[in-house]
Protein backbone atom coordinates (compact mmCIF):
# COMPACT_ATOMS: atom_id res chain seq x y z
CA UNK A 1 0.00 0.00 0.00
CA UNK A 2 1.11 3.35 -1.16
CA UNK A 3 2.04 5.60 1.82
CA UNK A 4 3.24 9.37 1.38
CA UNK A 5 5.06 11.50 4.34
CA UNK A 6 5.66 15.12 4.80
CA UNK A 7 8.61 16.74 6.34
CA UNK A 8 8.29 19.16 8.39
CA UNK A 9 4.28 19.14 9.62
CA UNK A 10 5.07 23.30 10.53
CA UNK A 11 7.40 25.52 9.15
CA UNK A 12 7.81 28.99 10.12
CA UNK A 13 10.08 31.29 8.08
CA UNK A 14 10.44 35.52 7.95
CA UNK A 15 9.31 36.88 4.58
CA UNK A 16 11.45 36.56 1.07
CA UNK A 17 13.41 33.29 2.89
CA UNK A 18 13.48 30.37 -0.09
CA UNK A 19 12.41 27.49 1.77
CA UNK A 20 12.25 23.87 0.60
CA UNK A 21 9.21 21.36 1.44
CA UNK A 22 9.80 17.58 1.49
CA UNK A 23 7.70 14.83 0.49
CA UNK A 24 8.80 10.95 0.44
CA UNK A 25 6.89 7.58 -1.13
CA UNK A 26 6.95 4.16 -0.25
CA UNK A 27 5.92 2.93 -4.00
CA UNK A 28 7.85 3.82 -7.00
CA UNK A 29 5.45 2.76 -9.54
CA UNK A 30 3.64 6.17 -9.78
CA UNK A 31 2.08 7.64 -13.12
CA UNK A 32 2.22 11.25 -11.39
CA UNK A 33 3.08 13.31 -8.09
CA UNK A 34 1.39 16.55 -7.70
CA UNK A 35 1.84 19.35 -5.08
CA UNK A 36 -1.23 21.10 -3.78
CA UNK A 37 -2.18 24.31 -1.81
CA UNK A 38 -4.65 23.86 1.01
CA UNK A 39 -5.79 27.63 2.67
CA UNK A 40 -8.16 27.01 5.88
CA UNK A 41 -11.55 25.82 4.98
CA UNK A 42 -10.98 25.90 1.65
CA UNK A 43 -10.28 22.99 -1.25
CA UNK A 44 -7.31 22.33 -2.73
CA UNK A 45 -5.12 24.13 -5.68
CA UNK A 46 -3.25 22.24 -7.79
CA UNK A 47 0.02 23.76 -8.15
CA UNK A 48 2.46 21.73 -10.15
CA UNK A 49 2.22 18.50 -11.82
CA UNK A 50 5.02 16.25 -12.29
CA UNK A 51 4.97 13.20 -14.69
CA UNK A 52 6.43 9.80 -13.86
CA UNK A 53 9.20 10.41 -16.45
CA UNK A 54 9.99 14.14 -15.77
CA UNK A 55 12.56 15.01 -13.13
CA UNK A 56 11.32 19.11 -12.17
CA UNK A 57 7.94 21.31 -12.72
CA UNK A 58 8.54 24.98 -12.48
CA UNK A 59 5.51 27.46 -11.93
CA UNK A 60 7.04 30.99 -11.28
CA UNK A 61 8.52 31.11 -7.88
CA UNK A 62 7.40 27.38 -7.17
CA UNK A 63 9.75 24.74 -8.33
CA UNK A 64 8.90 20.75 -7.55
CA UNK A 65 11.39 17.89 -8.30
CA UNK A 66 10.98 14.11 -8.09
CA UNK A 67 13.22 11.47 -7.62
CA UNK A 68 11.49 8.76 -8.65
CA UNK A 69 13.89 6.01 -7.91
CA UNK A 70 14.43 6.69 -4.27
CA UNK A 71 10.93 7.83 -3.76
CA UNK A 72 11.10 11.39 -3.15
CA UNK A 73 9.96 14.85 -3.91
CA UNK A 74 11.02 18.33 -3.19
CA UNK A 75 8.84 21.58 -3.66
CA UNK A 76 10.97 24.67 -3.30
CA UNK A 77 9.63 28.45 -3.12
CA UNK A 78 11.73 31.32 -3.82
CA UNK A 79 11.53 34.30 -2.12
CA UNK A 80 8.26 33.57 0.41
CA UNK A 81 5.33 35.96 1.16
CA UNK A 82 2.91 36.15 3.53
CA UNK A 83 0.11 35.05 1.03
CA UNK A 84 2.41 32.02 0.63
CA UNK A 85 1.02 30.69 3.95
CA UNK A 86 -1.43 27.94 3.49
CA UNK A 87 -1.12 24.09 4.17
CA UNK A 88 1.18 22.26 1.12
CA UNK A 89 0.00 19.02 0.29
CA UNK A 90 1.60 15.82 -1.66
CA UNK A 91 -0.19 13.61 -3.51
CA UNK A 92 0.77 10.65 -5.63
CA UNK A 93 -1.22 8.94 -8.16
CA UNK A 94 -0.64 5.21 -8.38
CA UNK A 95 -2.26 4.29 -11.92
CA UNK A 96 -2.87 0.73 -10.82
CA UNK A 97 -5.11 1.52 -7.50
CA UNK A 98 -6.58 4.60 -9.89
CA UNK A 99 -6.34 7.31 -6.87
CA UNK A 100 -4.26 10.14 -5.56
CA UNK A 101 -2.76 9.40 -2.00
CA UNK A 102 -1.68 12.12 0.26
CA UNK A 103 0.51 13.25 3.05
CA UNK A 104 -0.25 14.92 5.63
CA UNK A 105 0.72 17.95 4.37
CA UNK A 106 2.79 20.50 5.92
CA UNK A 107 1.97 24.19 7.27
CA UNK A 108 3.59 26.79 6.51
CA UNK A 109 3.40 30.64 8.00
CA UNK A 110 5.76 33.77 6.05
CA UNK A 111 5.99 35.83 8.92
CA UNK A 112 5.79 39.73 7.25
CA UNK B 1 -19.10 29.01 -12.92
CA UNK B 2 -16.08 27.25 -13.92
CA UNK B 3 -14.90 25.18 -11.08
CA UNK B 4 -16.29 21.96 -9.19
CA UNK B 5 -18.90 23.09 -6.88
CA UNK B 6 -20.32 20.94 -3.87
CA UNK B 7 -23.43 21.55 -1.83
CA UNK B 8 -24.05 22.19 1.08
CA UNK B 9 -20.95 23.58 2.05
CA UNK B 10 -21.72 22.79 6.08
CA UNK B 11 -24.19 20.22 7.80
CA UNK B 12 -25.12 19.24 11.26
CA UNK B 13 -26.40 15.91 11.55
CA UNK B 14 -27.38 14.01 14.38
CA UNK B 15 -25.96 10.45 14.99
CA UNK B 16 -28.19 8.18 12.87
CA UNK B 17 -29.38 10.50 10.48
CA UNK B 18 -29.12 10.01 7.08
CA UNK B 19 -27.04 12.77 4.65
CA UNK B 20 -26.71 13.53 1.16
CA UNK B 21 -23.42 15.20 -0.09
CA UNK B 22 -23.84 16.64 -4.14
CA UNK B 23 -20.92 17.34 -6.37
CA UNK B 24 -21.18 19.41 -9.74
CA UNK B 25 -17.84 18.69 -11.46
CA UNK B 26 -16.23 21.03 -14.20
CA UNK B 27 -18.72 20.17 -17.72
CA UNK B 28 -16.75 17.83 -19.62
CA UNK B 29 -14.80 16.32 -17.03
CA UNK B 30 -14.86 12.27 -17.25
CA UNK B 31 -13.37 11.64 -13.91
CA UNK B 32 -14.75 11.72 -10.70
CA UNK B 33 -13.87 10.95 -7.18
CA UNK B 34 -14.63 12.03 -3.68
CA UNK B 35 -12.04 12.13 -0.78
CA UNK B 36 -12.93 12.54 2.92
CA UNK B 37 -10.26 14.70 5.20
CA UNK B 38 -9.83 14.38 8.53
CA UNK B 39 -8.58 17.54 10.68
CA UNK B 40 -5.34 17.93 10.17
CA UNK B 41 -4.70 15.19 7.45
CA UNK B 42 -4.47 14.48 3.96
CA UNK B 43 -7.07 13.85 2.16
CA UNK B 44 -8.62 9.74 1.80
CA UNK B 45 -9.66 8.46 -0.94
CA UNK B 46 -13.46 6.93 -1.47
CA UNK B 47 -14.48 6.23 -4.95
CA UNK B 48 -13.75 7.20 -8.35
CA UNK B 49 -15.97 7.00 -11.31
CA UNK B 50 -15.64 7.18 -15.18
CA UNK B 51 -18.20 8.84 -16.44
CA UNK B 52 -21.48 7.09 -14.83
CA UNK B 53 -19.37 4.00 -14.06
CA UNK B 54 -18.09 3.51 -10.65
CA UNK B 55 -14.94 1.95 -11.04
CA UNK B 56 -13.14 2.11 -7.28
CA UNK B 57 -15.15 2.18 -4.26
CA UNK B 58 -12.43 0.41 -2.14
CA UNK B 59 -12.11 3.76 0.33
CA UNK B 60 -15.85 3.74 1.55
CA UNK B 61 -15.35 3.04 4.77
CA UNK B 62 -18.13 0.93 5.48
CA UNK B 63 -21.56 -0.57 3.93
CA UNK B 64 -23.10 2.78 5.25
CA UNK B 65 -21.82 4.56 2.46
CA UNK B 66 -23.02 4.74 -1.50
CA UNK B 67 -21.92 7.20 -4.23
CA UNK B 68 -23.46 7.36 -7.69
CA UNK B 69 -23.25 9.59 -10.79
CA UNK B 70 -26.30 8.68 -12.74
CA UNK B 71 -26.02 10.38 -15.69
CA UNK B 72 -21.99 11.35 -15.84
CA UNK B 73 -21.99 14.17 -14.75
CA UNK B 74 -23.24 15.15 -11.04
CA UNK B 75 -22.69 12.55 -8.08
CA UNK B 76 -24.05 12.19 -4.63
CA UNK B 77 -22.21 10.93 -1.97
CA UNK B 78 -24.94 9.57 0.54
CA UNK B 79 -24.25 8.13 4.30
CA UNK B 80 -26.45 6.42 6.08
CA UNK B 81 -26.93 6.15 9.97
CA UNK B 82 -24.08 8.58 10.69
CA UNK B 83 -21.82 8.24 13.16
CA UNK B 84 -19.95 10.73 15.34
CA UNK B 85 -16.73 9.15 13.46
CA UNK B 86 -17.92 9.92 9.78
CA UNK B 87 -17.17 13.67 10.84
CA UNK B 88 -14.76 15.33 8.38
CA UNK B 89 -14.94 17.28 5.23
CA UNK B 90 -16.29 15.65 2.36
CA UNK B 91 -14.11 16.43 -1.07
CA UNK B 92 -14.90 16.26 -4.67
CA UNK B 93 -12.38 16.18 -7.84
CA UNK B 94 -12.57 16.16 -11.13
CA UNK B 95 -10.54 15.39 -14.16
CA UNK B 96 -10.49 15.86 -17.77
CA UNK B 97 -9.94 12.41 -19.07
CA UNK B 98 -11.14 8.46 -18.63
CA UNK B 99 -8.07 7.68 -16.59
CA UNK B 100 -7.55 10.14 -14.00
CA UNK B 101 -4.06 10.83 -14.35
CA UNK B 102 -4.31 13.99 -15.01
CA UNK B 103 -4.57 17.34 -12.90
CA UNK B 104 -7.55 17.07 -10.06
CA UNK B 105 -9.29 20.03 -9.67
CA UNK B 106 -11.07 20.03 -6.28
CA UNK B 107 -14.61 21.45 -4.85
CA UNK B 108 -14.41 23.65 -1.72
CA UNK B 109 -16.13 20.43 0.54
CA UNK B 110 -19.02 19.65 2.46
CA UNK B 111 -18.10 19.93 6.13
CA UNK B 112 -19.98 17.36 8.03
CA UNK B 113 -20.45 17.74 11.68
CA UNK B 114 -22.03 14.51 13.71
CA UNK B 115 -23.42 15.45 16.94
Amino acid sequence: KQEVTQIPAALSVPEGENLVLNCSFTDSAIYNLQWFRQDPGKGLTSLLLIQSSQREQTSGRLNASLDKSSGRSTLYIAASQPGDSATYLCAVYSGSARQLTFGSGTQLTVLP
Amino acid sequence: GAGVSQSPRYKVAKRGQDVALRCDPISGHVSLFWYQQALGQGPEFLTYFQNEAQLDKSGLPSDRFFAERPEGSVSTLKIQRTQQEDSAVYLCASSLGGQGEETQYFGPGTRLLVL
